[in-house]
């Protein structure tokens, strides 16, 4: 189980969108459709913002997306706030009932 | 409303063992598609899965930490234990206890996160 593959850091203006790219493997993002997204904020717990790919919890902006191609899952966040400032983490089921985080992306929102 | 909290020593000697309680409520780990995991993240580091257990008592562990870790649950007191045994210091960081609910497989409810210092 290697970490799935993160840019370390994304930045944008408040209005903008950005993508957050997610790498894997055919073992884990390539094989099944449960890649999940989460969003922390410094000195908190993560919040489930993505699951299944592309599925929005309830409660969830509009503003936030998801999708996959291959091996890499994407997140994008459109019209950028300044509350959207933290930090982002994909996960993929990677069978035999185990997971996998990436190593973590952080927006900032200049 | 569903909450988890987790508990446990706040430090740990190395080689000593770990044991993390996540105690939680608003749902039942018998139900049928109901997990708990516990998930760790080291100071200024990403997050690491560790371990999950489900609703038919059926465990599964990272594999680089399998041989340390045991999970365990106690469905009549909302409990689920994690026990990592000869702690070090690279262990140090901040727990946490998360449920899962199939089919969606994603970490839908966090705790608070206890922090766990592992030092002499």
């Amino acid at each position: 189980q290697s970490a799935l593959t993160q840019p370390a850091s994304v930045s944008g203006s408040p209005g903008q969108s950005i993508t957050i790219s997610c790498t894997g493997t055919s073992s884990d993002v390539g094989s099944y459709n449960l890649v999940s997204w989460y969003q922390q904020h410094p000195g908190k717990a993560p919040k489930l913002m993505i699951y299944e790919v592309s599925k929005r919890p309830s409660g969830v902006s509009n503003r936030f997306s998801g999708s996959k191609s291959g091996n890499t899952a994407s997140l994008t966040i459109s019209g950028l706030q300044a509350e959207d400032e933290a930090d982002y983490y994909c996960c993929s089921y990677a069978g035999s009932s185990t997971g996998v985080f990436g190593g973590g992306t952080k927006l900032t929102v200049l | 409303q569903v909450t988890l909290r987790e508990s446990g020593p706040a430090l740990v000697k190395p080689t000593q063992t770990l044991t993390l309680t996540c105690t939680f409520s608003g749902f039942s780990l018998s139900t049928s598609g109901m997990c708990v995991s516990w998930i760790r993240q080291p100071p200024g580091k990403a997050l690491e899965w560790l371990a999950l257990i489900d609703w038919d008592d059926d465990k599964y562990y990272s594999t680089s930490l399998k041989t340390r870790l045991t999970i365990s649950k106690d469905t009549s007191k909302n409990q689920v234990v994690l026990t990592m045994t000869n702690m070090d210091p690279v262990d140090t960081a901040t727990y946490y206890c998360a449920r899962m609910s199939l089919p969606e497989g994603a970490f839908d409810i966090w705790g608070q996160g206890t922090m766990v210092t592992v030092s002499s």
